[in-house]
């Protein structure tokens, strides 16, 4: 079963950033954080990961909370290109599979 | 350079058919994986290859499900004696090592009739 909880859906304006929060209070110290997006019809796509510290590249950041029970992806200029699902993933060190759960669906709105 | 390819992008069968999938990882890349995702699901995990040998196929959801990765590179997933229940997007992944990111082919859309 997924370790993350995700609201299920969320609004965006173009140009705006998107702020998707994820939820993993039961993340244990060797687990990371990672997040994929899919858009319609497509592979999913990896953003980004993050284990402690806060995390940034040319595609987004990763904001992880100290008591590391929850993160929140940032899009800071969200374009309709954006529109995607959303899966942040708790993946244990080690481990080679990723769990999906049923992720975010953000829509960027013009 | 070039991603994760899998063939081919469209299978349609008959329910009793057997059919198999192709994926092409990234080259240099020793760990594959397949996934499968339903309609409003997120992908699932069946298997995974590090070089030749499955060295995890808790995933697979019974015996008609086989895979194989000969020379540790190109895999094809095998199903046997298809069922409608089995359409579904099939997803191959690759990584550098099992502990690496993966990255994601396009898929393979399966419809069984």
């Amino acid at each position: 079963d997924a370790k993350t909880t995700q609201p299920p859906s969320m609004d965006c304006a173009e140009g705006r950033a998107a702020n998707l929060p994820c939820n993993h209070s039961t993340i244990s110290g060797n687990e990371y954080v990672y997040w994929y997006r899919q858009i319609h019809s497509q592979g999913p796509q990896y953003i980004i990961h993050g284990l402690k510290n806060n995390e940034t590249n040319e595609m987004a950041s990763l904001i992880i909370t100290e008591d590391r029970k929850s993160s929140t992806l940032i899009l800071p200029h969200a374009t309709l290109r954006d529109t995607a699902v959303y899966y942040c993933i708790v993946r244990q060190g080690g481990s080679e599979k990723l769990v999906f759960g049923k992720g975010t669906k953000l829509t960027v709105n013009p | 350079g070039a991603g994760v390819s899998q063939t081919p992008s469209n299978k349609v069968t008959e329910k009793g058919k057997y059919v198999e999938l192709r994926c092409d990882p990234i080259s240099g890349h020793t760990a594959l994986y397949w996934y499968r995702q339903s309609l409003g699901q997120g992908p699932e995990f069946l298997i995974y290859f590090q070089g030749t040998g499955a060295a995890d196929d808790s995933g697979l959801p019974n015996d008609r499900f086989f895979a194989v990765r000969p020379e540790g590179s190109v895999s094809t997933l095998k199903i046997q004696r298809t069922e409608r229940g089995d359409s579904a997007v099939y997803l191959c992944a690759s990584s550098l090592n099992g502990e690496d990111t993966q990255y994601f082919g396009p898929g393979t859309r399966l419809t069984v009739l």
